[in-house]
């Protein structure tokens, strides 16, 4: 077990441009999140992927924010025309998809938008 | 909606005493799960201890144990014989029973003195 990984671990980027995260969860883990977390504040639910199907999104996930998880492995987060806001770090989880069960985090990108 | 909310932003505790961090949470559900998680300045969001809304008993895990009040919606965290490894944010966490999403609240700072 390798754990939850997430890269790269920090961004910097000028307002505008495109960028993208990507995360490997727990080889075996079926289900996996992405959340935000602004300074001082807890992690905000975006979306998350059953195996390839992404099943729910959050009203937070603008338009320019996209998720993909091809062949239910890793996942790919992008974010086009970046803007201040964006800046945040982001999360992801993975977990096995039963009902109230432990997820598993990795230790994030914190991605800064100039 | 549901609602998560800690209200203390910062607590301290001396080394081997006991501190108790205070969650509320709203919900019209009565079948949730509700957990504690901890991030240290890694980043990593660990999980210290899930309590299942239908138990009335309260969760323990070592020195870490919850005072589930159900009508109340009120779920504290206790840290006994506090250890210098404690110093984290913690995160008070909801998830429905018919999902896994995680509603985190704004998390309590705490400080562990020698």
């Amino acid at each position: 077990d390798t754990g939850v990984s997430q890269n790269p671990r920090h961004k910097i980027t000028k307002r505008g441009q495109n960028v993208t995260f990507r995360c490997d969860p727990i080889s075996e883990h079926n289900r996996l999140y992405w959340y935000r977390q602004t300074l001082g504040q807890g992690p905000e639910f975006l979306t998350y992927f059953q195996n390839e199907a992404q099943l729910e999104k959050s009203r937070l996930l603008s338009d320019r924010f996209s998720a993909e998880r091809p062949k239910g492995s890793f996942s790919t987060l992008e974010i086009q025309r970046t803007e201040q806001g964006d800046s945040a770090m982001y999360l992801c989880a993975s977990s096995l998809g039963e009902l109230g069960e432990k997820l598993f985090f990795g230790s994030g990108t914190q991605l800064s938008v100039l | 909606a549901q609602t998560v909310t800690q209200s203390q932003p910062e607590m301290s505790v001396q080394e081997a005493e006991t501190v108790t961090l205070s969650c509320t949470y709203d919900t019209s559900e009565s079948d949730y799960y509700l957990f504690w998680y901890k991030q240290p300045p890694s980043r990593q969001m660990i999980l210290v201890i899930r309590q299942e809304a239908y138990k009335q008993q309260n969760a323990t895990e070592n020195r870490f144990s919850v005072n589930f009040q159900k009508a109340a919606k009120s779920f504290s965290l206790k840290i006994s014989d506090s250890q210098l490894g404690d110093a984290a944010m913690y995160f008070c966490a909801y998830s429905m029973a018919s999902g896994s999403r995680l509603t985190f609240g704004e998390g309590t700072q705490l400080t562990v003195n020698p």
